[in-house]
């Protein structure tokens, strides 16, 4: 079963914007991930915040987690048409750490050249 | 090319046939997972191995499923006696303990 939902599950903007994508989930964490995968491949992954971490940033990417919430939020700042993809939040619900990841059902991000 | 690799990238089989994917982790990567996706949908954990143990069997995982990973090292992902609705992306991921996982390219079956 998916976990998480993604919102939006669509996203459509030009490209320099910043895109920001949404992620809720249902039970407590340890921590959460979120993969890109381009059309038809296999998931590269972007960043993981712990469920004691708030924000983490990774070159244009800003991630913020409200453990009270249960939601994440990944900003793509400056966009560039190579953003086009989906994206995936994965948490993780072990007790130690990756042991399997739930993912949600994703938002497709398309950057307007 | 030190990532994660997946053979067969494509097949294609009858209903009924038998097939089975092989992955190779990363090299001192301890954990192994398999994932499904089917189209639109985020991938679904089916299993994963810690070293040459299996620890996790997803309830997606029927009789007609079984992994393997010997050695410790790459895995193996047979499926018996195949039906449409098996039809998805398969994805093997591997990881260090704590850290994240790594996902390989993917085996994308078409049943018939």
């Amino acid at each position: 079963s998916q976990q998480g939902e993604e919102d939006p599950q669509a996203l459509s903007i030009q490209e320099g914007e910043n895109a920001t994508m949404n992620c809720s989930y249902k039970t407590s964490i340890n921590n959460l991930q979120w993969y890109r995968q381009n059309s038809g491949r296999g998931l590269v992954h972007l960043i993981l915040i712990r469920s004691n971490e708030r924000e983490k940033h990774s070159g244009r990417l800003r991630v913020t987690l409200d453990t009270s919430k249960k939601s994440s939020s990944l900003l793509i700042t400056a966009s560039r048409a190579a953003d086009t993809a989906s994206y995936f939040c994965a948490t993780d619900r072990s007790n130690f750490g990756n042991e399997k990841l739930t993912f949600g059902t994703g938002t497709r991000l398309t950057i307007i050249p | 090319d030190t990532g994660v690799s997946q053979d067969p990238r494509h097949k294609i089989t009858k209903r009924g046939q038998n097939v089975t994917f092989r992955c190779d982790p990363i090299s001192e990567h301890n954990r192994l997972y398999w994932y499904r996706q089917t189209l639109g949908q985020g991938p679904e954990f089916l299993t994963y191995f810690q070293n040459e143990a299996q620890l996790e069997k997803s309830r997606l995982l029927s009789d007609r499923f079984s992994a393997e990973r010997p050695k410790g090292s790459f895995s193996t992902l047979e499926i018996q006696r195949t039906e449409q609705g098996d039809s998805a992306m398969y994805l093997c991921a591997s990881s260090l303990v704590i850290y994240e996982q790594f996902f390989g390219p993917g085996t994308r079956l078409t049943v018939l």
